[in-house]
């Protein structure tokens, strides 16, 4: 089983519809992290968070929001979708205790916005 | 602040080719530096990370990747390119105390010809 899953894989919607993605991770590690990969642009954070308690804005939050449910469970929501959230986002998980620690990935959520 | 510039989107090599992908660097602070390749309809995995000790860092599949701090680079290499070494391909930067907040580049799309 893989240790980051991401739940929908695939989510086509409107706009002004509200989504959730799910992210739920099996590796007992505190930080998390959800990042929108745009061609050409690289991958660009949009929210992490280091414990239950710790969640913090990254480069691009406009327009999303968090929760994290649990040490395992982080979800990314589009509070009202707009075409250009259209994106592939991926959730990551580190432990810092690896330090400098790696990045674990998800298989990613293709989002279409029409 | 830091960043991380990625020379080529796209790369086309022939198989049995050396693979040269570029990555240069900027940060006022000593940097950790990482590679992720991205296969199709797949997250991003880890190649290699440079953490300070050795300056030449030894990843999967063969890649490598040098850490010169005069030049401000850290170019990913492999010998001989293999058909399966067809993905994308990412740099990334973060440094102490930067919460491994990762920054990424835009990515190198790499081809493999017969």
């Amino acid at each position: 089983d893989a240790d980051v899953t991401q739940t929908p894989r695939n989510r086509i919607t409107k706009t002004g519809k509200r989504i959730m993605l799910e992210c739920s991770q099996t590796k007992g590690h505190d930080r998390m992290y959800w990042y929108r990969q745009d061609p050409g642009l690289g991958l660009r954070l949009i929210y992490y968070s280091f414990d239950v308690k710790d969640i913090n804005k990254g480069e691009i939050s406009d327009g999303y929001s968090v929760s994290r449910q649990a040490q395992a469970k982080f979800s990314l929501s589009l509070e009202s979708a707009i075409p250009n959230q259209t994106a592939l986002y991926f959730c990551a998980t580190s432990d810092p205790r690896q330090g400098p620690d790696t990045q674990y990935f998800g298989p990613g959520t293709r989002l279409t916005v029409l | 602040a830091q960043s991380v510039t990625q020379l080529g989107s796209h790369v086309s090599v022939s198989e049995g080719a050396l693979v040269l992908l570029r990555c240069n660097y900027s940060s006022s602070v000593p940097p950790y530096l990482f590679w992720y390749v991205q296969y199709p309809n797949q997250g991003l995995q880890l190649l290699l990370k440079y953490t300070s000790a050795a300056t030449l860092v030894k990843g999967i599949n063969g890649f490598e990747a040098e850490f010169k701090k005069s030049e401000t680079s850290f170019h990913l290499t492999k010998p001989s390119a293999h058909m399966s070494d067809a993905a994308e391909y990412f740099c990334a930067v973060t440094f102490t105390g930067g919460g491994n907040k990762l920054t990424f580049g835009t990515g190198t799309q790499l081809k493999v010809e017969l």
